[in-house]
């Protein structure tokens, strides 16, 4: 079956860009998606980017794709404490209707 | 919109009890899914339903879990009985499908069985 892999943790200093790695093992994928957890929330669509695409800016959010090696990444430039969070990759090669989830990555961005 | 319900927050039972989770998702969507999360399995799909049927029970783990969606406001998901490792965090998200969003996601209700 489909499998999407993160690293689990993530450590910056504020006003540093952080990158978040994903790989997915999905050929079909059709769609990939960033989302963020904060404490005790559900999830939030930070973004999102269609396989035929390479890149996506999103004001301080970048979104790399390299369909070939079949990884994703997500930049976010001056990082700021409020970014704490844990960021989940996601593919679906069904439009909006499944998605499959990596595990996370923790964000914890230090003053 | 005030966004996905979810029912309660906070859920704590003991081994054997049955659970009901309840959601209410965001009006005039018309696909709805229960996930579950934990530390070791990280976010799994237990079920989704459209216009209130079940599509995907797949990811259900036992028949001690069981989901309704009786009508197009209101879903539950019952686990009866319960076990300590069904101890999680059960998400609710809903869609419009066809639209250029995406799924919106309850707040979740976080389950300890003792």
């Amino acid at each position: 079956g489909e499998d999407v892999e993160q690293s689990l943790f993530l450590s910056v200093r504020e006003g540093d860009s952080s990158v978040i790695n994903c790989t997915y093992t999905d050929s079909s994928s059709t769609y990939l998606y960033w989302y963020k957890q904060e404490p005790g929330a559900g999830l939030q669509l930070l973004t999102y980017i269609f396989s035929n695409m390479d890149m996506k800016q999103d004001q301080r959010l970048t979104v790399l794709l390299n369909k070939k090696d079949k990884h994703l990444s997500l930049r976010i430039a001056d990082t700021q404490t409020g970014d704490s969070a844990i960021y989940f990759c996601a593919e679906s090669d069904s439009g909006y209707s499944t998605l499959t989830f990596g595990k996370g990555t923790m964000l914890l961005v230090s003053p | 919109d005030a966004g996905v319900i979810q029912s309660p927050r906070h859920e704590v039972t003991e081994m054997g009890q049955e659970v009901t989770l309840r959601c209410k998702p965001i009006s005039g969507h018309d696909y709805l899914f229960w996930y579950r999360q934990t530390m070791m399995r990280g976010l799994e799909l237990l079920i989704y339903f459209n216009n209130n049927v079940p599509i995907d029970d797949s990811g259900m783990p036992e028949d001690r879990f069981s989901a309704k969606m009786p009508n197009a406001s209101f879903s539950t998901l019952k686990i009866q009985p319960s076990e300590p490792r069904d101890s999680a965090v059960y998400f609710c998200a809903s869609i419009l499908w066809g639209s250029t969003d995406t799924q919106y996601f309850g707040p979740g209700t976080r389950l300890t069985v003792l």
